[in-house]
């Protein structure tokens, strides 16, 4: 069964340093999604991409993050510098296409700035 | 702006019994309703989605309803078990174009052996 890859799955950094994670989506999927949960919360959307281009990231603090999906396939979610509040798990998402279907999450990023 | 709410937060049953788990969501213009689970550490696997035209949804020991008039959703769960243990997560697609979801913070669900 196809499924969304992410790496690392773990990532331990001090503050004001750079992290960098990726994703690759189920194959054929042209909507992919980041996400940030902090401990007990329910995910929250960063961006959203149709193909490579950005669709929302309204959410993004775009002061010290930045997304890419250069191809259409998969992306890279980057943080600098990163900060305390920063720590959480970073998930990312795929579905066929935005719209109604179900997304299918990748195993997630646990991100710990020190 | 879309916002979801679960209550409980957390929730403690002994093994076979059936449970209900709430969710409530202030805009009723939703195009569906998904729950999913999370295990510790982990990332989201989807449960069952129900169309904004439909009632509920089941697979099964899962039955899911949809009443959107009144904003709320239900995950029912038949008979559980200690596997049943998890964060159970609900979510609204709403948005314009962009569709999107909006979580609730999840009910953490521990079933005793």
């Amino acid at each position: 069964e196809a499924e969304v890859a992410q790496s690392p799955r773990y990532k331990i950094t001090e503050k004001s340093q750079a992290v960098a994670f990726w994703c690759d989506p189920i194959s054929g999927h042209a909507t992919l999604y980041w996400y940030r949960q902090i401990l007990g919360q329910g995910p929250e959307l960063l961006v959203q991409f149709q193909d490579e281009s950005v669709v929302d990231d309204s959410q993004l603090p775009k002061d010290r993050f930045s997304a890419e999906r250069l191809k259409g396939v998969d992306s890279t979610l980057k943080i600098q510098p990163a900060e305390l509040g920063d720590s959480a798990m970073y998930l990312c998402a795929s579905s066929p296409r935005t719209g109604i279907e179900t997304q299918y999450f990748g195993p997630g990023t646990r991100l710990l700035v020190l | 702006k879309q916002e979801v709410t679960q209550i409980p937060a957390a929730l403690s049953v002994p093994e076979g019994e059936n449970l209900v788990l709430n969710c409530s969501f202030t805009d009723s213009a939703i195009y569906n309703l998904q729950w999913f689970r999370q295990d510790p550490g982990k990332g989201l696997t989807s449960l069952l989605l129900i169309q904004s035209s439909q009632r509920e949804q089941t697979s099964g020991r899962l039955n899911a309803s949809l009443d959107k008039s009144s904003g709320r959703s239900t995950l029912y769960i038949a008979a559980s078990q200690p596997g049943d243990s998890a964060t159970y997560l609900c979510a609204a697609n709403s948005g314009g174009s962009a569709r999107q979801l909006t979580f609730g913070s999840g009910t953490q669900l521990t079933v005793l052996p």
